[in-house]
């Protein structure tokens, strides 16, 4: 395991739900990402946070709601989602945000929370 | 701006063989690149990383070549194994910190 644990790993939503997926890291690690892997597609960069302060939002929609209330915990809230919206959501973490360590970090995964919007 | 791509899509090889997975990419300033591993229902595994100012890195029966100046990265894999069967992604680190990624190759390594 890489000591990235994602929970729900399945989720299914109406477009009128609210929901909140949740990311642990058991690293030490100081940055933590979310990322969209929609099928066939290169991943897509959500929401970077470093010291739990919110560093970069790739142009994300704002029915996609980041928080990270501390250095282990990233949370991504869901709301009046579209079906396009479905897919798998990858948490990550590294031990610094990428340009401020010795090198550039490799990035540790969660299994990631398949979603599917109805 | 910086894309990645991955060819093939898809790959089925039959098992001991040794096969290449290739990675280009259009912009050669970047910081370094890597290759991961998905296996369906997980995460993505980071196999290799290759800075910028090296050729080649190895692990096990693994070998990632970089040549920053045509764009081009490949990974091999030697005497592969039913084990092996997963997507490879491959994503460069640019200028810019960010990370681009491919859509990946997904492997089969037939019995």
């Amino acid at each position: 395991e890489t000591g990235v644990t994602q929970t729900p790993r399945h989720l299914v939503m109406g477009m009128t739900n609210k929901k909140s997926l949740k990311c642990e890291q058991h690293l030490g690690h100081n940055a933590m990402y979310w990322y969209k892997q929609s099928a066939k597609k290169p991943l897509e960069l959500m929401f970077v946070y470093s010291l739990e302060e919110r560093v970069e939002n790739n142009s994300v929609p704002s029915r996609f709601s980041p928080e990270c209330p501390n250095s282990s915990h990233l949370f991504l809230h869901l709301h009046t989602l579209q079906p396009e919206d479905s897919a798998l959501y990858l948490c990550a973490s590294s031990q610094e945000r990428w340009g401020y360590g010795r090198g550039q970090e490799t990035q540790y995964f969660g299994p990631g929370t398949r979603l599917l919007v109805l | 701006k910086q894309e990645v791509t991955q060819i093939p899509a898809a790959l089925s090889v039959p098992e001991g063989e040794n096969l290449v997975l290739n990675c280009s990419f259009t912009d050669s300033a970047i910081y370094n690149l890597q290759w991961f591993r998905q296996d369906p229902g997980k995460g993505l595994t980071s196999l290799l990383l290759i800075q910028s100012s090296q050729r080649e890195q190895t692990s096990g029966r693994l070998n990632a070549s970089l040549d920053k100046s045509s764009g081009r990265s490949t990974l091999y894999i030697a005497a592969s194994q039913p084990g092996d069967s997963a997507t490879y992604l491959c994503a460069v680190m640019d200028s810019n910190y960010q990370l681009i990624w491919g859509a990946g190759t997904k492997l089969i390594i037939k019995p």
